[in-house]
């Protein structure tokens, strides 16, 4: 059975600074990888996805996960966050198969501080 | 635009009363999820279907049933809520042809069982 480990459940950083979240998975097959977003009181939304070709993906705010296959890791980093960018943010795999599920992890939440 | 709604968004109930959480979707999508949201625990899948002949159980299915009305509509029901039924539930849909099934998520509805 697959799993999702997000190594730090809350990451408390300053605004301008660098962060990344942490993402590690547990799978024998290949794998699809996503980051979602969840702001205060709102859905999750898809911030990006890994399902071939470059290992570096980018999201359209300044995210960005590369996928490392032999680590079995997809961390998130963004190099400057903002104040908006204070969410949780949840990792999950699929392995593309006829269960059609996804596996999340349990979140990690961003406090972005002025 | 295309969307997951849900109804109701917040609902505070008491203990022993049975309770619909409705799902709606416009996207067109075969495969639908309900999900409930723990601090802490990230994401857990109750039951999912894709299609209007075929619901299976999650992972914590105990205590909660389901109901796939046509494709665009997906209930899940508390027949007796219970006090650790206290969570956010998320409905999710995946279109049939998504191989790596990527979700995309309603807003959820913040349930309180007193």
């Amino acid at each position: 059975a697959q799993s999702v480990t997000q190594l730090d459940s809350q990451v408390p950083v300053f605004e301008e600074a660098p962060v990344e979240l942490r993402c590690n998975y547990s799978s024998s097959v290949s794998v699809y990888l996503f980051w979602y977003v969840q702001y205060p009181n709102q859905g999750l939304q898809l911030l990006l996805k890994y399902l071939s070709g470059s290992t570096l993906v980018e999201s359209i705010n300044g995210f960005e996960a590369e996928f490392n296959k032999s680590q079995t890791s997809f961390h998130l980093r963004k190099p400057s966050v903002h104040i908006s960018d204070t969410a949780e943010y949840f990792c999950a795999v699929s392995d593309g198969g006829s269960n059609y599920k996804l596996t999340f992890g349990k979140g990690t939440l961003l406090t972005v501080n002025p | 635009d295309a969307d997951v709604t849900q109804t109701p968004r917040n609902r505070i109930t008491k203990t022993g009363k049975r309770i619909m959480l409705e799902c709606s979707q416009t996207k067109g999508h075969d495969r639908m999820y309900w999900y409930r949201q723990d601090p802490g625990l990230g994401l857990r899948l109750i039951y999912y279907s894709f299609d209007v002949k075929d619901i299976n159980k999650g992972e914590i299915s105990d205590g909660y049933s389901v109901s796939r009305q046509a494709q665009a509509k997906f209930s899940l029901s508390l027949e007796s809520a219970i006090p650790n039924q206290t969570a956010l539930y998320f409905c999710a849909t995946s279109p049939r042809e998504s191989s790596y099934n990527e979700q995309f998520f309603g807003p959820g509805t913040r349930l309180t069982v007193l």
